[in-house]
């Protein structure tokens, strides 16, 4: 089983459309996890954080369920803008000490939306 | 601040040619690291250092070395280029994670190589 899995998608969505994206992950030890955004040919930049609780930034609302080391990103009202590339990313702290952490990438899910 | 940056942007190989990917952040960050993505292919790290001086290997260590001589500076050397070294390098930097706290990893713009 791979570490971090998404549906690679596309996901081709209309306008004002409600869009959710899954990614499951291996390691139960894993202890952050975030949504990243890349736009085409740029560089990934962070999103949002996922907690426990669930945690909401505007449009976009982000779930854990580490029981079932599932995570999960709702985006509605869908814009134009927002047409990316969605990775889902998975820490593990390696050494407390120095502060060392492995970051496992998914493959990210592709979104367009569509005027 | 200028944040992370990479320099070249393009660089084009021929297949057993050395070279230096250059990244450098003015964010005082202790962490930095490399990272490639390939097409169908989520980013994969290859080393990383937790500050200068300081570096070991991630996922995909092989043909690839780097030094930390400074904070700012965190340099990634070809030592002889592969067609399997096409792809698109990451430079990333963040402070340390301390009592368990992620701090949010910062990426440059990237370095598109291609190797002949």
């Amino acid at each position: 089983r791979k570490e971090v899995e998404q549906d690679p998608g596309p996901f081709n969505v209309p306008e004002g459309a409600t869009v959710a994206f899954n990614c499951t992950y291996s390691n139960s030890a894993s202890q952050s996890f975030f949504w990243y955004r890349q736009d085409c040919r740029k560089e990934p930049k962070l999103l949002m954080s996922v907690y426990s609780s669930g945690n909401e930034d505007g449009r976009f609302t982000a779930q854990l369920n580490r029981a079932s080391q599932y995570i999960s990103l709702l985006i509605r009202d869908s814009k134009l803008s927002d047409s990316a590339t969605y990775l889902c990313v998975v820490t593990l702290l390696l050494y407390s000490g120095a502060g060392s952490y492995q970051l496992t990438f998914g493959k990210g899910t592709k979104l367009s939306v569509i005027p | 601040n200028a944040g992370v940056t990479q320099t070249p942007k393009f660089q084009v190989l021929k297949t057993g040619q050395s070279m230096t990917l250059q990244c450098a952040q003015d964010m005082n960050h202790e962490y930095m690291s490399w990272y490639r993505q390939d097409p169908g292919m989520g980013l994969r790290l290859i080393h990383y250092s937790v500050g200068a001086g300081i570096t070991d290997q991630g996922e995909v260590p092989n043909g690839y070395n780097v030094s930390r001589s400074t904070t700012e500076d965190f340099p990634l050397r070809l030592l002889s280029a592969a067609p399997s070294q096409t792809s698109v390098y990451f430079c990333a930097s963040s402070y340390l994670q301390r009592g368990g706290q992620y701090n949010e990893q910062f990426f440059g713009p990237g370095t598109r190589l291609t190797v002949l």
